[in-house]
């Protein structure tokens, strides 16, 4: 069965400073799907970014970008430029075809001024 | 476009009593899902269907949970009789799954249950 690892609880950043969180999966899957989710206080859930096991290139969205090794079945999430806007929980999310999301247990990241 | 829309947002009842969840799924996506958050499992896939069938069940914890989806605009999550422990915030997302590739599932809201 596939699974996913958040080996970080939590997680802090300063305003305007870089941070990385972690995700690690294991599939025996060759073709899927890695995402990230951000849950703030509002309990919504809110894509930030995926990324197709297919595509060598890694995903960017504005200040987001991931690191996938997908030999070493790994996916870190890394926030450029933090804002206190992003103080959140984050979850990471894989999907092999047609199936649902498995989800890490999440980090909790805090953002200081 | 309006997004997923799940209903009620906050549910308290007494235990014993039955309560249904609802969803309308994104127009036009033909997957839902029903998902479970607690703090002790994290989020936990309930139930999904595509095109208003049920595809995987696994999750549902016993017979006192059902679902159903009578057609591609509805859904409904039903507990009978509902338990203290089924307390949790229960999201329903939806997304399109299509030959080539499938797009990301958008979440509602999600409605939080709280049984006394």
């Amino acid at each position: 069965a596939q699974t996913v690892t958040q080996s970080q609880p939590e997680m802090s950043v300063q305003e305007a400073e870089t941070v990385t969180l972690s995700c690690t999966y294991d599939t025996s899957e060759s073709d899927y799907y890695l995402f990230w989710y951000k849950q703030p206080p509002s309990r919504q859930m809110i894509l930030v970014i995926r990324q197709e096991a297919y595509k060598q290139q890694n995903a960017t969205e504005n200040r987001f970008s991931v690191n996938f090794q997908k030999a070493a079945k790994s996916f870190s999430l890394k926030i450029s430029d933090s804002q206190l806007g992003d103080a959140a929980m984050y979850f990471c999310a894989y999907r092999s075809v047609g199936t649902a999301l498995i989800f890490g247990k999440g980090t909790t990241l805090s953002v200081s001024s | 476009d309006a997004g997923v829309i799940q209903s009620p947002r906050h549910e308290v009842t007494e235990m014993g009593q039955e309560v249904t969840l609802r969803c309308k799924p994104i127009s036009g996506h033909n997957s839902l899902f029903w998902y479970r958050q607690t703090m002790m499992r994290g989020l936990e896939l309930l139930i999904y269907f595509n095109n208003n069938v049920p595809i995987d069940d696994s999750g549902m914890p016993e017979d006192r949970f059902s679902a159903k989806m009578p057609n591609a605009s509805f859904s409904t999550l039903k507990i009978q009789p509902s338990e203290p422990r089924d307390s949790a915030v229960y999201f329903c997302a939806s997304s399109l799954v299509q030959a080539g590739g499938n797009q990301p599932q958008h979440f509602g809201d999600g409605t939080r249950l709280s049984i006394l």
